[in-house]
């Protein structure tokens, strides 16, 4: 089966650094996705790994191992537009373009 | 560029009833997948079209189903509603030509089934 894991809630202070983990089971693997959901609106897309190791855009860093089917997605310096939900996401193969398994979301509260 | 756009945002049916929500892709875009996103479940895949077919299809019954048109608008429409149904129904568009293929979330169609 497909499964992909992640924490329910979160919860970092503004200024802080927080980690929110995610691991996957699929059948393949093209891709691991971060999206960012705000309440009441779209996702919109933070980051994208395929191959093992971090990438880093400004505050926000994804770091994926495709041997542990494991992903992580780094916010630094957080600030209070940061609260919202955090999906993870699998795409299994490349004629899969637009098929993503997604994880739960992580719901992140930045307190002051 | 605009981005995807979905109609309507909201609307209400009954059981029963039958219901067509609509998405316009980004422009150039031939990719378009729609998803369902319940509080329980998170966010499910659908079916994804690209260039008027059916190329991927998710674990849902027969009553939803969808097409896609010549200029890559897509509709899907569910019948025979369900109380289940109700939720937030979001299209999202791809160039899945480009490196990361990400995909484009539309605003979504909340349905509610009463």
């Amino acid at each position: 089966g497909q499964n992909i894991d992640q924490p329910t809630e979160m919860t970092a202070t503004e200024g802080a650094i927080v980690q929110i983990n995610c691991t996957y089971q699929t059948s393949g693997f093209n891709g691991l996705f971060w999206y960012q959901q705000h309440a009441g609106e779209a996702p919109t897309f933070l980051s994208y790994n395929v191959l093992d190791g971090l990438e880093e855009k400004g505050r926000f860093s994804s770091f994926l191992s495709r041997s542990k089917g494991y992903s992580y997605l780094l916010l630094k310096e957080l600030q209070m537009k940061d609260s919202a939900s955090y999906l993870c996401a699998v795409r299994g193969s490349y004629n899969q373009g637009g098929k993503l398994i997604f994880g739960q979301g992580t719901e992140l509260s930045v307190k002051p | 560029k605009a981005g995807v756009t979905q109609t309507p945002r909201y609307l209400i049916k009954t059981r029963g009833q039958q219901v067509t929500l609509s998405c316009s892709p980004i422009s150039g875009h031939r990719s378009v997948s729609w998803y369902q996103q319940t509080p329980g479940q998170g966010l499910q895949f659908l079916f994804e079209y690209f260039s008027e077919t059916q190329r991927n299809k998710g674990n849902f019954p027969g009553r939803f189903s969808g097409r896609q048109f010549s200029n890559s608008r897509s509709e899907m429409n569910v019948s025979t509603l369900e109380l289940g149904d109700s939720a937030l129904y979001l299209c999202a568009s791809g160039d899945l030509g480009v490196s990361t293929g990400e995909l484009f979330f539309g605003e979504g169609s909340r349905l509610t089934v009463l």
